[in-house]
């Protein structure tokens, strides 16, 4: 088990570019989730992965931002033309098929919009 | 629309005593509670669960408390110790389509003084 990894773990661009985040879950976890954090918040949920296939998305999702786990492995997180409110930690997590398992978190991707 | 609070933004515990952190919560479809650590710079770690079917689950040093009936849920660190000085996450998830989803409050920072 050697946790969930995300890269890049800091990203610095400037308004309207587009931006991709990868996250590798924990092998054996069937489950994949996007949060969003900015300052002085808690996690938001974004979407929501089973396998391969995304089966929630939230409505702080706009269609700017698209998310994949092709062969439910990896799965990314891109914001096209980004924009200054864009600015905010995002944490991927995922966990086992087991009702009730918990997330387990990575160290998340730190975006500056500028 | 808020639906998991932790009204206390801060707390400060001197080491060796009981740190008490405190969740409220709107939603009567929660069925199950968190909480999870956050360190700076890594993602949130959960620490210790607790279903709505019961109203204590110890973990160590660790209690989780739930009164279903007030909506209200805490953590008692007993002795607290300088290391668990982070930011504490209250959590809860409901039964969503098939998965539990998630939602985070806005987190405690428990500052414990050596």
């Amino acid at each position: 088990d050697t946790g969930v990894s995300q890269n890049p773990r800091h990203k610095i661009t400037k308004r309207g570019q587009n931006v991709t985040f990868r996250c590798d879950p924990i092998s054996e976890h069937n489950r994949l989730y996007w949060y969003r954090q900015t300052l002085g918040q808690g996690p938001e949920f974004l979407t929501y992965f089973q396998n391969e296939a995304q089966l929630e998305k939230s409505r702080l999702l706009s269609d700017r931002f698209s998310a994949e786990r092709p062969k439910g492995s990896f799965s990314t997180l891109e914001i096209q033309r980004t924009e200054q409110g864009d600015s905010a930690m995002y944490l991927c997590a995922s966990s086992h098929r087991d009702f009730n398992s918990p997330l387990h978190f990575g160290n998340g991707t730190r975006l500056t919009v500028t | 629309d808020q639906q998991v609070k932790q009204n206390s933004p801060s707390l400060s515990v001197q080491e060796g005593r009981i740190s008490i952190l405190n969740c409220d919560y709107t939603n009567s479809m929660f069925d199950y509670f968190l909480w999870y650590k956050k360190y700076p710079a890594e993602g949130p770690t959960f620490l210790i669960s607790i279903s709505s079917i019961k109203d204590k689950n110890e973990d160590g040093r660790f209690t989780v408390f739930l009164n279903k009936s007030a909506k209200h849920l805490s953590l008692h660190i007993v002795p607290s110790q300088p290391g668990d000085s982070a930011v504490y996450f209250c959590a809860a998830s409901w039964n969503s389509g098939g998965y539990q989803k998630v939602t985070f409050g806005i987190g405690t920072k428990l500052q414990v003084i050596p």
